[in-house]
């Protein structure tokens, strides 16, 4: 049972740059979340889609943005990118319902922006 | 969000039991208690969750405190593979806000 994928796994991106990241979720879950996690530190809350749309966000601005497909892959974009957008971008998988279960991690795209 | 606080860092033998502590004061009665463990390069994986009583599994054991300030990850017979970050986290159940607040963790060190 495949798990968490991601794609890239290592990206290298300019200043104002524009990047997509891509997730699938593990098979069976239905909501897909979006962290960002800076070296040294716990992995922040980006936002969460589910049926196509976005549930929840974190205190992260516009330039982050994400799209959920009728087959429960996500999308994560980031624009206009900041040398503080360098980091390790992870999708976590689960279903909306099972709320007492955990969530399902991928390894990470690691976004180096120069 | 709630809060919690854990040591920044521990360390183990290999072989021996292992306890990972971990506050949380300000916790509500809709909060469970939820740990990862994060291995070096990969993505933060689910270790146990619970609510109010003892929880066990092939990973580890929960033990939570009767006021439910405070909790104890426990992992019975440490080997080389979990040496890792530890991150104690309390996930709100109400519909809309079950998003993940990590902290820092606690970094295991197991020695041989």
């Amino acid at each position: 049972d495949a798990g968490v994928t991601q794609s890239p796994t290592h990206l290298i991106k300019t200043r104002g740059q524009q990047v997509t990241l891509r997730c699938s979720p593990k098979s069976g879950h239905d909501t897909v979340s979006w962290y960002q996690q800076a070296l040294g530190q716990g992995p922040q809350f980006i936002f969460q889609y589910y049926e196509e749309e976005e549930r929840q966000r974190g205190n992260f601005p516009d330039r982050f943005s994400g799209h959920q497909f009728p087959n429960y892959s996500s999308e994560l974009n980031v624009n206009a990118l900041l040398l503080g957008d360098s980091a390790l971008y992870l999708c976590a998988s689960s279903l909306l319902g099972g709320r007492d279960y955990g969530y399902t991690f991928g390894s990470g795209t690691r976004l180096t922006v120069v | 969000d709630a809060k919690t606080t854990q040591p920044n860092s521990m360390e183990s033998n290999e072989e021996e039991p292992v306890h990972l502590p971990c506050n949380h004061s300000t916790i509500s009665g809709t909060d469970y208690i939820h740990w990862y463990r994060q291995l070096p390069s990969q993505g933060p994986e689910y270790v146990i969750h619970g609510l109010t009583s003892n929880v066990n599994n092939r990973m580890a054991s929960l033990a939570i405190a009767e006021d439910r300030k405070s909790s104890t990850l426990i992992l019975h017979r440490a080997t080389l593979r979990d040496a890792a970050v530890y991150y104690c986290i309390l996930r709100d159940t109400n519909f809309g806000n079950e998003k993940l607040t990590f902290g820092t963790g606690t970094r295991l060190t197991i020695i041989p």
